[in-house]
């Protein structure tokens, strides 16, 4: 059973196209990430939502909206893609304390 | 402002000797720090969670050292295995972080057969 769930696990679109990337969290956790890593595989945090709140956001184009509908659900909408979007992006989960974070299995975003 | 880096970026062993990674952060200032696995195309995997009042975690084949005041931790892999090759990652999660993890780059490791 899949602690952090995201989906789809590879999207191929053109310049210019509006998509999202859904992840799902079963641990209980009250709060959810979404990280990127660049070609040169460093991670980054992008936002993070406490139950349901954002609470990082951290210095993004505005063409990345995250919205989360409950706490076990975080999505990710990307309005007007461009090239340098292409990466993986990453979701996960933890409580927002000092325990253990969990993350998804990425999601390859590639921009043609 | 917070600076994770991991020494090697990358390392070649053959099966059996023993793996050693280490992991430094300049701001002492954390809650805890984790060791994950990625491998090729792949999730991360978390390996080791070390609270920051910890010196060290265990699991298996695997033991992560953490020294604070200095800003080290260090990964100890005992008898790797060609299966352990992947690339390893270290975060810390700072104290005024509302929980965000800051990442190092990684050390990306080959055991050979």
């Amino acid at each position: 059973d899949t602690a952090v769930s995201q989906t789809p696990k590879y999207l191929v679109t053109q310049m210019g196209n509006d998509k999202s990337i859904k992840c799902e969290q079963n641990l209980g956790h009250d709060t959810m990430y979404w990280y990127k890593q660049d070609s040169k595989k460093f991670l980054k945090i992008m936002f993070s939502y406490n139950n349901k709140e954002l609470i990082i956001n951290e210095t993004v184009p505005n063409r990345f909206s995250p919205k989360s509908p409950d706490k076990a659900h975080l999505n990710l909408h990307i309005n007007s893609l461009e090239l340098g979007d292409s990466a993986v992006y990453f979701c996960a989960s933890s409580d927002r304390g000092q325990t253990e974070a969990f993350f998804g299995q990425g999601t390859r975003l590639t921009v043609v | 402002k917070q600076e994770v880096t991991q020494i090697p970026a990358a390392l070649s062993v053959p099966e059996g000797e023993n793996l050693v990674l280490n992991c430094s952060f300049t701001d002492s200032a954390i809650y805890n720090l984790q060791w994950f696995r990625q491998d090729p195309g792949k999730g991360l995997t978390s390996l080791l969670l070390i609270q920051s009042s910890q010196r060290e975690q265990t699991s298996g084949r695997l033991n992560a050292s953490l020294d604070k005041s200095s800003g080290r931790s260090t990964l100890y892999i005992a008898a790797s295995q060609p299966g352990d090759s992947a690339t390893y990652l270290c975060a810390v999660r700072p104290t005024d972080s509302w929980g965000k993890l800051q990442f190092g780059a990684g050390t990306q490791v080959v055991v050979t057969p």
